[in-house]
């Protein structure tokens, strides 16, 4: 598409609650990368994709955020038992030129009651 | 490791009015230099972007930024504001390096502009 497309744009999960957070990327990008934005903060990197390979996750808060690209293409991103500190929006973005060249998502506003 | 540094937190201007919002940063390797801006329930637009040659870069809005190395400064400026430039702006840098991490950005805190009537 022409753009990068997330949903839900919003999501409101009980503690405890697994949620699931969808990327569908620009076609042809073979980057994309999740990043979190806490409220009045700017985004902190959590994990980068090349095609379908995760070359860094370093960025991931703890083993209960997990983020998979199996074709390459879609990305999901997985948070499990979640906690009111996930409360954050989650953006995606995809590139063909590394940094130089991101395009954003709108995010997914993620709300742990 | 990267850091970037948005010293204002808030930058309230009067319609038609200049407009500077400052970005510092620091770096033990070099780095792109960019300016994203954030509307309301959306995701981050690209403003300007500063890889090399001339340090006066213009973006789109009416918008431009100068990199300054000696001072690790890369300030936003715009000679006349609109309402419709009220918005969040980040400042974000990439380490330029074969091989490493330069595809991740680290990014300020965020400047919020309100342009008032």
């Amino acid at each position: 598409g022409a753009g990068v497309s997330q949903s839900p744009r919003y999501k409101v999960a009980k503690r405890g609650q697994d949620v699931a957070l969808r990327c569908d990327p620009i076609s042809g990008h073979v980057s994309l990368f999740w990043y979190q934005q806490a409220l009045g903060q700017g985004p902190e990197f959590l994990t980068y994709f090349q095609n379908e390979a995760q070359l860094d996750k370093s960025g991931l808060p703890s083993d209960r955020f997990f983020a998979e690209r199996p074709e390459g293409s879609v990305s999901t991103l997985k948070i499990q038992r979640t906690q009111q500190e996930d409360s954050a929006v989650y953006l995606c973005a995809s590139s063909f030129l590394g940094a130089n060249g991101y395009t954003f998502g709108s995010g997914t506003r993620l709300t742990v009651v | 490791a990267q850091s970037v540094t948005q010293l204002d937190s808030q930058v309230p201007v009067f319609e038609e009015a200049p407009v500077e919002l400052r970005c510092n940063y620091s770096s033990s390797v070099s780095v792109y230099l960019f300016w994203y801006v954030q509307y309301p329930n959306q995701g981050l637009q690209l403003l300007l972007k500063y890889l090399s040659g001339s340090t006066l870069v213009k973006g789109i809005n009416g918008f431009e930024a100068e990199f300054n190395k000696s001072q690790t400064s890369f300030h936003l400026r715009k000679p006349s504001v609109h309402i419709s430039d009220t918005a969040e702006y980040f400042c974000a840098v990439s380490p330029i390096n074969s091989g490493g991490s330069n595809y991740k950005l680290t990014f300020g805190k965020g400047t919020l502009l309100t342009v008032n009537p």
